[in-house]
């Protein structure tokens, strides 16, 4: 079946340490997004990538990183510099590369704690 | 620069009501509308989304959108809830340009009950 995993489900975390979110798609997408979910705040994009090699910082990147080696990975890594990291985790995936809509499909994501 | 306003954060309706879930948006550009529902610990999943031509979009569980234009809104509805339908639901939008991330509103949750 074609579609997101996102590993692991629950996480977490001590303060100070840095964590790493897994985020797989076999879809053959293009373009992939990493958003985080707090309650009443609806989705904020963290970063992006259109190809491979490639990312984009989003509206709140600070305190995170990526790496896009692959075309169907793209892991997230949430340093101890990111001042309040407890929230949900959402990864998402699109065709890209050819202008016209793309619709947004996301994994079930990883809410991570720090304890 | 793109927003997306959710003029509602809950709407409680009984079971078999009509519910409205509204969204306005504001872009100086032409966009395409999208709408999301997302079950308690769940990702996002596609309900419709607008892209052009008809301004009354169908999509699935028996959810409908209207895209209107002057008015930069893009409603939800349903005729008749289940309880089933109880979930947050999310208003988005995006540019014409290919890869491009989604602007999100910050949800309504909708409580349907008995």
């Amino acid at each position: 079946d074609g579609g997101i995993t996102q590993s692991p489900k629950y996480l977490f975390r001590k303060e100070g340490q840095n964590v790493t979110l897994s985020c797989e798609q076999n879809l053959n997408h293009d373009a992939m997004y990493w958003y985080r979910q707090d309650p009443g705040q609806g989705l904020r994009l963290i970063y992006y990538s259109q190809i491979v090699n490639d990312f984009q910082k989003g509206d709140i990147a600070e305190g995170y990183s990526v790496s896009r080696e692959k075309k169907e990975s793209f892991p997230l890594t949430v340093t101890s510099a990111q001042k309040n990291p407890t929230a949900f985790y959402l990864c998402a995936s699109s065709m890209a590369g050819n202008p016209g809509p793309d619709t947004q499909y996301f994994g079930p994501g990883t809410r991570l704690t720090v304890l | 620069a793109q927003s997306v306003t959710q003029l509602d954060s809950q709407v409680p309706v009984f079971e078999e009501a009509p519910v409205e879930l509204r969204c306005n948006y504001s872009s100086s550009v032409s966009v395409y509308l999208f709408w999301y529902v997302q079950y308690p610990n769940q990702g996002l999943q596609l309900l419709l989304k607008y892209l052009s031509g008809s301004t009354l979009v169908k999509g699935i569980n028996g959810f409908e959108a209207e895209f209107n234009k002057s008015q930069t809104s893009f409603h939800l509805r349903k005729p008749s809830v289940h309880i089933s339908d109880t979930a947050e639901y999310f208003c988005a939008v995006s540019d014409h340009q290919a890869g491009t991330a989604l602007i999100f509103g910050k949800g309504t949750t909708l409580s349907v009950s008995s």
